[in-house]
């Protein structure tokens, strides 16, 4: 059974700090890897989606990397701003049970200014 | 830009309460999906269609059933609403089965049931 695990579950950095959110899986059998941001009271923004024959995405100030092999993704956020501050969520589509994504639980994140 | 949209920000219902949420997207996508999120318990899928009149149960149909006529609507009915049924609820959708389809959530949808 998959699983998806979110390493740290939160984290506070000052304004301009690069930093670095964990997501580790269990089953390297998935179509793609998702990275979501979460609002408070909101829903997922979808931030990017890397799929299982790529290595990385970049869009803006963010980076996102996928080692299938070790079942690991991380997400680079560089520079960062109080506007960062959301919770940040991955998630693997899975090949079996008719396409489900399997969520970790979360890294909320708060840039202070 | 895909759009996901629901019918409520927020809705307060009564206990025993049917109640009907409704979710609608116009990117022609053939997954739907409902999913409810509440405190220490991450997101949970509840019910999913992978076309229209079929649906799959998640990991927690129980209390809900859903209804998709049409492809760019799935609606989340809560038969006999109960107390433990407030939560945000969230909906999704996605293209066919593949490395290379983004899913996407609604606004979501605060229920409270009194």
């Amino acid at each position: 059974k998959q699983e998806v695990t979110q390493i740290p579950a939160a984290l506070s950095v000052p304004e301009g700090e690069n930093l670095v959110l964990n997501c580790s899986f269990t089953d390297s059998a998935i179509y793609n890897l998702q990275w979501f941001r979460q609002d408070p009271g909101k829903g997922l923004t979808s931030l990017l989606l890397i799929q299982s024959s790529q290595r990385e995405q970049t869009s803006g100030r963010l980076n996102a990397s996928l080692d299938k092999s070790s079942g690991r993704s991380t997400l680079y956020i560089a520079a960062s701003q109080p506007g960062d501050s959301a919770t940040y969520l991955c998630a693997v589509l899975i090949y079996n049970q008719g396409g489900k994504l399997i969520f970790g639980q979360g890294t909320e994140l708060s840039v202070k200014p | 830009d895909v759009k996901v949209t629901q019918s409520s920000r927020y809705l307060v219902k009564r206990t025993g309460e049917k109640v009907f949420l409704e979710c609608v997207q116009d990117m022609d996508h053939e997954n739907m999906f409902w999913y409810r999120q509440d405190p220490g318990l991450g997101l949970r899928l509840i019910y999913f269609s992978y076309d229209v009149k079929m649906k799959e149960k998640g990991d927690i149909p129980e209390g809900y059933s859903v209804s998709r006529e049409k492809k760019e609507r799935f609606s989340l009915i809560l038969e006999s609403a109960s107390t433990n049924q407030t939560s945000m609820y969230l909906c999704a959708s996605r293209g066919d089965l593949s490395s290379y389809n983004e899913q996407f959530f609604g606004p979501g949808t605060r229920l409270t049931v009194l």
